[in-house]
């Protein structure tokens, strides 16, 4: 089966310090990734999807970057974290079916609190 | 461009009645449908799609959904709700006409009380 390993689970970090969050994938191969943001426990923010290695597209400007440096590693980025940076942040994939419908799986998150 | 609404920011309901949480998209050519379901600090999790064929598709956990073509919904019902069955619900749709990608609903927050 397909899944998604998320970490660190937790953190806690300082306005303007570094932020690296981690994504690895497991069961499938070539899926489409996606990071996607979630505040107050409300809706998702699309942040980022990637289709392939060192592909990126961005669907929010903001001061956070992805990068794919391995087809089943996504990781998320930010040099200086600002307090609005703070949130649940969701790693995502294609389930692979053969049918291309867009079904996602997801991994259990990491919960970002920038004080 | 393909986009999903859940009218009810919360749906309250006592346990062992009836639940039903509002999906209704709009697509330009066939819709495959999504529910999950995100319990507190954990992940979405699926639970039941629509791509084609019968309009009542059964999910996980007792859940059930219908597609309904001419009202371009996609509510999610069970006949008997459990307390265990509050958490947050989204909606998604992908329009197999354009791109592959989903749109989520903003979530509908179920609330079950004893």
């Amino acid at each position: 089966s397909q899944t998604i390993h998320q970490w660190p689970a937790t953190l806690v970090q300082p306005v303007g310090s570094p932020l690296s969050l981690e994504c690895t994938v497991e069961g499938t191969s070539n899926p489409n990734l996606y990071w996607y943001r979630q505040a107050a426990g409300r809706g998702l923010q699309l942040l980022f999807y990637s289709v392939g290695i060192g592909q990126i597209s961005s669907e929010v400007p903001q001061n956070l970057s992805a990068s794919r440096p391995q087809d089943r590693q996504f990781i998320l980025s930010s040099k200086k974290l600002l307090l609005s940076d703070s949130g649940f942040y969701l790693c995502a994939g294609t389930v692979s079916t053969g049918q291309n419908t867009g079904e996602l799986f997801f991994g259990e998150g990491s919960r970002l609190t920038v004080l | 461009a393909q986009s999903v609404a859940q009218p009810e920011d919360q749906v309250n309901v006592a346990e062992g009645n009836p639940l039903t949480v509002k999906c209704t998209y709009s697509v330009s050519g066939n819709p495959y449908l999504f529910w999950y379901v995100q319990y507190p600090n954990r992940g979405l999790q699926f639970l039941l799609k629509y791509i084609t064929g019968d309009n009542l598709v059964k999910g996980s956990y007792g859940f059930e959904a219908e597609f309904n073509k001419s009202q371009t919904s996609f509510h999610l019902k069970k006949p008997s709700a459990l307390v265990s069955d509050s958490a947050l619900y989204f909606c998604a749709v992908r329009d197999d006409n354009a791109g592959n990608m989903l749109t989520f609903g903003g979530g509908t927050r179920l609330m079950v009380k004893p």
